[in-house]
This record gives structure tokens, sequence and C-alpha cells, in this order.
């Protein structure tokens, strides 16, 4: 079945850096992308839509500017936590599709900004 | 504006116990409802799908129904195991608009006891 990839897993930074995470869709090319950022208990909040080879699509109150996103290709997908505040920390999930049935998500990176 | 509950939040049942989690929507206009399961600190394993023009799906112990009228979905598991014990969110997707427009609830934390 469709796979996506989500690296890194687990990543800790100081206030102020700048973190990468990847998505990638390891044996299908997926045409579109999705980031979602879940907070404890709560259910996934979609914050962008990426088609490769266009810019992303943000949901309303999403900064575009701080959550960097780049779909250079069918298979890879990738958000940058700008200037990353202890407010970013979270669980950032991706998942992509390559047709419109269904989504395959990654496994998620907790971010944690001390 | 599409809204996902789930009902209950959590629920713990004896191991080999047959069980239903329920999910409700509000726009019965949907494309169509995905099931998944999150472990704790993972991302999200796709269970089931079912398309608008289905009434359910099935898949080993689980099988998932679909009545659009009403505005409802259950997944049913069987002969419960420990190893079910996870968080299972239902995600209700739209016509129109973004592709990653999934509108999740906030999931069922169901514990299986041994």
């Amino acid at each position: 079945g469709a796979v996506v990839s989500q690296h890194p897993s687990r990543v800790i930074c100081k206030s102020g850096t700048s973190v990468k995470i990847e998505c990638r869709s390891l044996d299908f090319q997926a045409t579109t992308m999705f980031w979602y950022r879940q907070f404890p208990k709560q259910s996934l909040m979609l914050m962008a839509t990426s088609n490769e080879g266009s810019k992303a699509t943000y949901e309303q109150g999403v900064e575009k500017d701080k959550f960097l996103i780049n779909h250079a290709s069918l298979t890879l997908s990738t958000l940058t936590v700008t200037s990353a505040h202890p407010e970013d920390s979270s669980f950032y999930i991706c998942s992509a599709t390559g047709d419109s049935y269904g989504y395959t998500f990654g496994s998620g990176t907790r971010l944690t900004v001390v | 504006k599409q809204e996902v509950t789930q009902i209950p939040a959590a629920l713990s049942v004896p191991e080999g116990e047959n069980l239903v989690l329920n999910c409700s929507f509000t726009d019965s206009a949907i494309y169509n409802l995905q099931w998944f399961r999150q472990d704790p600190g993972k991302g999200l394993t796709s269970l089931l799908l079912i398309q608008s023009s289905q009434r359910e799906q099935t898949s080993g112990r689980l099988n998932a129904s679909l009545d659009k009228s009403s505005g409802r979905s259950t997944l049913y598991i069987a002969a419960s195991q420990p190893g079910d014990s996870a968080t299972y969110l239902c995600a209700a997707r739209n016509y129109g608009g973004s592709q990653g427009n999934l509108i999740f609830g906030k999931g069922t934390k169901l514990s299986v006891k041994p």
C-alpha cells in the first residue's frame, strides 16, 4: 500500500531557530500534500495544502512566513518552522494523495521548542 | 461549515468485547468518510474509507457504516484485543474546497483491558 515517510519523528530546538520537516511519498507520486498540526487531545487542524511545483495554499490564521512549505517534487514536501517559539511546540503530521480517493499520513513529528 | 463529532471521547472495555464507535457530521454532502487509528505520538493509519455512494466497508474485524441522511458513521470492532487500544479518528471530506479539506473529529480513545 501507499507509504508516506516523515522525518524527523522528534526534534527539540532552541527558541529563534528554524526547523525543517520532510514528508516523502515512497511508492507513489503525490500530486498534493497536506500539513496538519495537532494539539494534545485535539483534532488535526489543516495548516496548508501544497501542490507540486506551485505555491502552497494556507488555511486562515496560518502564517505563511512562519511556516514555509516547499513541494519541489512529486515525492517530497517540506515544512520549515522559522524563528520557532515555544508556542510552536506541537505535533505536525503530513499526508499525501496521488488521486482523489484516499489520504496516506506520515508518522508525525513532535516539535519541542525550548 | 462541516463539523465532526465523535462520541464517546474515551472508552474502556474488557478484551473480547464487541464495540461501536460513533461519528456524526453536520453536512451530509460528503465525498467520503475515513476512519483512522492513531497510536500515542504517532501518525495516522487509515483503517477504512467509505465513499458517499457506499453504505459500509469491512476489513477483518472492523466494519464501518455510513448513513449520509442522518449524518452518522459507526466503526464496529469485533472481538476486541489489547492491541486495538488507540485513538480512533473519523474524518469527513466534502465536495469542493481544497482536496485537503478533511474535517476530523477529536477522536475516541479506546482502551482494551486484558
